[in-house]
Parts: C-alpha cells; structure tokens; sequence
C-alpha cells in the first residue's frame, strides 16, 4: 500500500514568519493529497487540498505545492499567527477501485508552534 | 447539518469488557471509516465502509468489528477490550469519488484498563 512519510515532526517558528512541512509519498498512482489540521482536543479539520493535475493551490496565508516526478508535497503557512499551533497531517489517496477508492493514507503529524 | 457525532467522548473499560462506538452522519455520505490514533503514529485505519452493507478492513482490525445497516451509522464494537486499545478512536466520513475531503467527528477517548 501506500506509504507517507512527514518531515518534521516538531517545528516552532515566531510569530509572522513561515512555516514548511514535506511530506513525500510511494505510490505514483496516487492523486489527491489533503492537509489537516487538528487542534487540541478535536478531530483533525481538511484546510487544503490538491490534486495531481495541479501543481501549486493557495488559499490565503496557506498553500501546497506537489511534485509528481519526486513524489513529494508539501504544505507552506506565511505570516503565521499563534492560533496556527496544531498538529498538521499530510495524506495521500491512491488511484484505486472497488472498495479501495479513497482511502487516505497519513503521515505522523508535525506539531507546529507558534510562539507570539 | 450536525456533520459527523460520535458518542461517548470518553470511555473507561476494563480489561475484556466490550463495548460499541457510535458514529452517525447527516451528510448522506457514503463512505465511513473509522480511524484509531496513537502518540506519534498518525492514523491508522481500523476498517471502512463504500456503503450500507458494505465494510472492509483497514490496516489495524484486529478486535474490532464493524457493521452498516443504514447510510448514516457505522459503529465500532470491541469485542474484548485489551490496553493496547487503549487510543483515541475517530470516525470520519465523505462523498465517494476522488478528491473529497473527509469530515471527522471530535473522537472518543478510550482508556482500557
């Protein structure tokens, strides 16, 4: 199946700078790949998403950026406020049938503080 | 729209008791699948439903069993309850089709002791 690997897995930036997290995916057939976000407490919440016809998806201070030839993704925050701090999950969907279609692969997670 | 409800948000068992997880979603989503987390694993897929009557395993089912009669509920039901079970547990459903993104319940926390 599948494999998601997610770098790093801690990461603490100031207040107003960015934030990076990669992750890089096995499956070339792979083609959707959403990001989460999960606050303390609660179930983790889609904040974007990207498909493998696309190279690049912003909204607002987030954006994802995917690389089909390397295999990679990854999710960029700019101007980062401390209501940010969450754990952030990757994940991948590979091209599959039947009862395999849309299953969601994650990475571990990165813990992304903010500090004010 | 209440999304995904899971019930209860907390749960204490002992070792070898059984109990049910209870999901129900409002979307009319056909996809349902249950997820279970753990400190710095991620989350891992217990089993998953395409449909009503339709269910599969994920990568960790061992213990757990599940069922889908209707298009709104998906519980999860352990049978014999071990500390390893000891997690976070987490439904999640979505439209099927490529690109939709999951919505998931707040989870149930079980401690197994």
């Amino acid at each position: 199946g599948e494999n998601v690997e997610q770098h790093p897995s801690t990461l603490s930036v100031q207040e107003g700078d960015s934030a990076v997290i990669k992750c890089t995916y096995s499956d070339s057939a792979s083609n959707y790949f959403p990001w989460y976000k999960q606050e303390l407490g609660k179930g983790p919440q889609l904040i974007i998403d990207i498909r493998s016809n696309v190279g690049e998806k912003k909204d607002q201070r987030i954006a994802v950026t995917l690389n089909k030839t390397a295999k990679h993704f990854s999710l960029h925050i700019t101007e980062t406020q401390p209501e940010d701090s969450a754990v952030y999950f990757c994940a991948a969907t590979p091209r599959g049938r039947g009862s395999t279609l849309g299953r969601l692969y994650f990475g571990r997670g990165t813990q992304l503080t903010v500090w004010p | 729209n209440a999304g995904v409800t899971q019930t209860p948000k907390f749960q204490v068992l002992k070792t070898g008791q059984s109990m049910t997880l209870q999901c129900a979603q409002d979307m009319n989503h056909e996809y349902m699948s249950w997820y279970r987390q753990d400190p710095g694993m991620g989350l891992r897929l217990i089993h998953y439903s395409v449909g009503a009557g339709i269910t599969d395993q994920g990568e960790v089912p061992n213990g757990y069993n599940v069922s889908r009669s209707t298009t709104e509920d998906f519980p999860l039901r352990l049978l014999s309850a071990a500390p390893s079970q000891t997690s976070v547990y987490f439904c999640a459903s979505r439209k099927t089709g490529g690109g939709y993104g999951y919505t998931f319940g707040s989870g149930t926390r079980l401690t197994v002791v």
